[in-house]
């Protein structure tokens, strides 16, 4: 299995800009985990599906930030629009169990 | 709400034993997992305690103590290639919540 993909693996982008985070779980994982990682906050959930569907949201900073997932092997995380402060590296994670979940590599995202 | 605590830093040289502690404050909580992560890399699940006790996998080794709120990493013969930040994480089901981190530093 080719793991957790995620596209782009570096995004460089102005404050306004919209961005847009790509990731295709794990085939035959029902569970998928949005992360963002900061040197001052650490790992963050930001957002997790179950069965594509969104379950908790409550860690999505703010209105500009929303996720979607529209079938088993793809969501999205968008930020419209972008500000400095949203500059973090960004993991998506799928999962089968409660137990283990799998992490992509990441999208470092840097907004100038 | 959750929250883990963990030290920020441990450094131990190559072929030692180190321990890695996790307290934890948590509304809910269904068991205790240890994620690694090198510098640049992604986190990648090492171990899950479910239940009180001793769990072992090779080198390294969990324990959880849910009456203490308590929990541990057991790194054995440490390696150069342990040198990494290692994070437990605890919540409800599906939704995990990391701790603070510590970085291990392996030295020669």
């Amino acid at each position: 299995d080719a793991g957790v993909i995620q596209s782009p693996r570096h995004e460089v982008t102005e404050m306004g800009q919209e961005v847009t985070l790509r990731c295709k779980p794990i085939s035959g994982h029902n569970s998928l985990f949005w992360y963002r990682q900061t040197m001052m906050r650490g790992l963050e959930l930001l957002i997790y599906f179950n069965n594509n569907v969104p379950i908790d949201d409550s860690g999505m900073p703010e209105d500009r930030f929303s996720a979607k997932m529209p079938n088993a092997s793809f969501s999205t995380l968008k930020i419209q629009p972008s500000e400095p402060r949203d500059s973090a590296v960004y993991f998506c994670a799928s999962s089968f169990t409660n137990n283990e979940q799998f992490f992509g590599p990441g999208t470092r995202l840097t907004v100038l | 709400g959750q929250s883990l605590e963990q030290p920020s830093e441990v450094t131990a040289v190559e072929g030692a034993i180190v321990q890695i502690n996790c307290t934890y404050q948590t509304s809910g909580f269904y068991g205790l997992s240890w994620y690694q992560q090198h510098d640049g890399g992604a986190p990648t699940f090492l171990s899950y305690n479910a239940l009180d006790g001793l769990e072992e996998t090779g080198r390294f080794s969990s324990f959880l103590s849910r009456s203490d709120s308590y929990g541990y990493l057991l790194l054995q013969e440490l390696q150069m290639k342990d040198s990494a930040s290692y994070f437990c994480a605890g919540g409800e089901g599906n939704k995990l919540t990391f701790g603070t981190g510590t970085q291990l530093k392996v030295e020669l």
